[in-house]
């Protein structure tokens, strides 16, 4: 088991509401990226915060954001929920900018459900 | 074109049978070659890395990478059941991972 906590579990929302999602990273981690994978699929980097700024984007909507707090821990939120967002979604934790791949810790996960 | 291709077919073995998986990419800018472990509900767990050509053996697991055709390979030997997991290829570039789609293994007793 890793540090990386994540919560919810699950959840379940209906489109067009909002979600928030909340990861504590590793102890001494100071980088958290965020993942989505849908069902069948890898995961799909969204983005990545690197003592509390944004370094790094996927290929995902605006509605996608996020924030990291002084203690590293992160929050991913998504406005006006669409079908397709539903998917695991996954926080990583890491030593350092850009940190070496060996050092992404994986929680275990928010499964969300939009109906 | 994916930046990282991964044969997404289930695979079943008999216990004992070697595993073997593979992976291809197109980005030339991945740095390191990651192989993760994915038990069903769970998040991905790291099971090798490397970031240079050439084999890598930890245990029962060898990881292969082969930068000049961009092609990189994990084989489990004398699989067991508890190796039964999506396992899923993975690649880095600096800021991010990016992941192939992952393939089912099921190591039958």
């Amino acid at each position: 088991e890793t540090g990386v906590t994540q919560s919810p579990t699950h959840l379940i929302k209906t489109r067009g509401q909002q979600v928030t999602l909340r990861c504590s990273s590793q102890s001494g981690h100071n980088t958290v990226s965020w993942y989505q994978q849908a069902l069948g699929q890898g995961p799909q980097f969204i983005f990545q915060y690197y003592r509390e700024e944004e370094n790094g984007r996927g290929n995902f909507p605006p509605r996608f954001s996020g924030l990291q707090f002084p203690n590293y821990s992160s929050e991913l939120n998504v406005n006006a929920l669409e079908l397709d967002d539903s998917a695991l979604y996954l926080c990583a934790s890491s030593g350092g900018l850009g940190g070496r791949a060996d050092t992404q810790y994986f929680g275990p996960g928010t499964r969300l459900t939009v109906l | 074109q994916k930046e990282v291709e991964q044969d997404p077919g289930p695979l079943s073995v008999p216990e004992g049978a070697i595993v073997s998986l593979n992976c291809t990419y197109s980005n030339s800018a991945f740095q390191y070659f990651m192989w993760y472990r994915q038990y069903s509900r769970k998040g991905p767990e790291l099971l090798m890395y490397t970031y240079s050509s050439g084999n890598k053996e930890d245990g029962r697991f060898t990881a292969q990478v082969d930068k000049s055709s961009k092609y990189i390979s994990l084989f489990i030997r004398d699989s067991q059941p508890s190796d039964s997991a999506t396992y899923l290829c993975a690649m880095s570039a600096l800021d991010r991972l990016a992941f192939g789609k992952g393939n089912q293994v099921v190591v039958i007793p």
